[in-house]
């Protein structure tokens, strides 16, 4: 069975600090990998989504790698803003199967 | 073309009462997913659906709760006798299958339970 777990918990600091979050997963045998934002009460925002056969992709000032051997990846802000202040889930996708969520890392970017 | 979207986007209910959620899709998607979150926790897998079959159901989706989705379009999401412990947000996904899947989630309805 798929876990999926989510380091830290809870993150804060300055704007225009450069983070990265972290996410791990127990089973590699995974399709996709997706990260998303979620702002209280709302539903969820896609960031990022890496085929298996990927090793990053990026979009604007975010970047995620995957590395599916070591059941890891990484979500890197750079310059952090206020307005990315969120909750950050990512999501894995094994083959044929349902995505198995995190439980996200809550960040806040102080002004 | 909006998105995904959600009705209501809240409800407040007394224990053991019926309520129904609605789920209508990015329209060219074929694959629609419920899930459950709870307050902290990431979303928790219910139920999905490819077109109008509902090919995988988790064991979170207890005989209370059931969901269908007639047509191939609009999805709805029942929960008979509710309990204090259905309490939270249920989320409605779609994708396109394809070989990137990316899923796109509505609003959400947060549920109450008195």
């Amino acid at each position: 069975k798929q876990e999926v777990t989510q380091i830290p918990a809870a993150l804060s600091v300055p704007e225009g600090e450069n983070l990265v979050l972290n996410c791990s997963f127990t089973d590699s045998a995974i399709y996709n990998l997706q990260w998303f934002r979620q702002d209280p009460g709302k539903g969820l925002t896609s960031l990022l989504l890496i085929q298996s056969s990927q090793r990053e992709q990026t979009s604007g000032r975010l970047n995620a790698s995957l590395d599916k051997s070591s059941g890891r990846s990484t979500l890197y802000i750079a310059a952090s803003q206020p307005g990315d202040s969120a909750t950050y889930l990512c999501a894995v996708n094994n083959y044929g199967q349902n995505f198995v969520f995190g439980p996200g890392t809550r960040l806040s970017v102080l002004p | 073309d909006t998105g995904v979207s959600q009705n209501p986007r809240h409800k407040i209910t007394k224990r053991g009462q019926n309520v129904t959620f609605r789920c209508d899709p990015i329209s060219e998607h074929n694959r629609l997913y419920w899930y459950r979150q709870t307050l902290g926790q990431g979303p928790e897998f219910l139920t999905y659906f490819q077109n109008e079959a509902q090919l995988e159901k988790s064991r979170l989706l207890s005989d209370r709760f059931s969901a269908e989705r007639p047509k191939g379009s609009f999805s709805t999401l029942e929960i008979q006798r509710t309990e204090q412990g259905d309490s939270a947000m249920y989320l409605c996904a779609s994708s396109l299958f394809s070989s990137t899947e990316t899923q796109y989630f509505g609003p959400g309805t947060r549920l109450l339970v008195l």
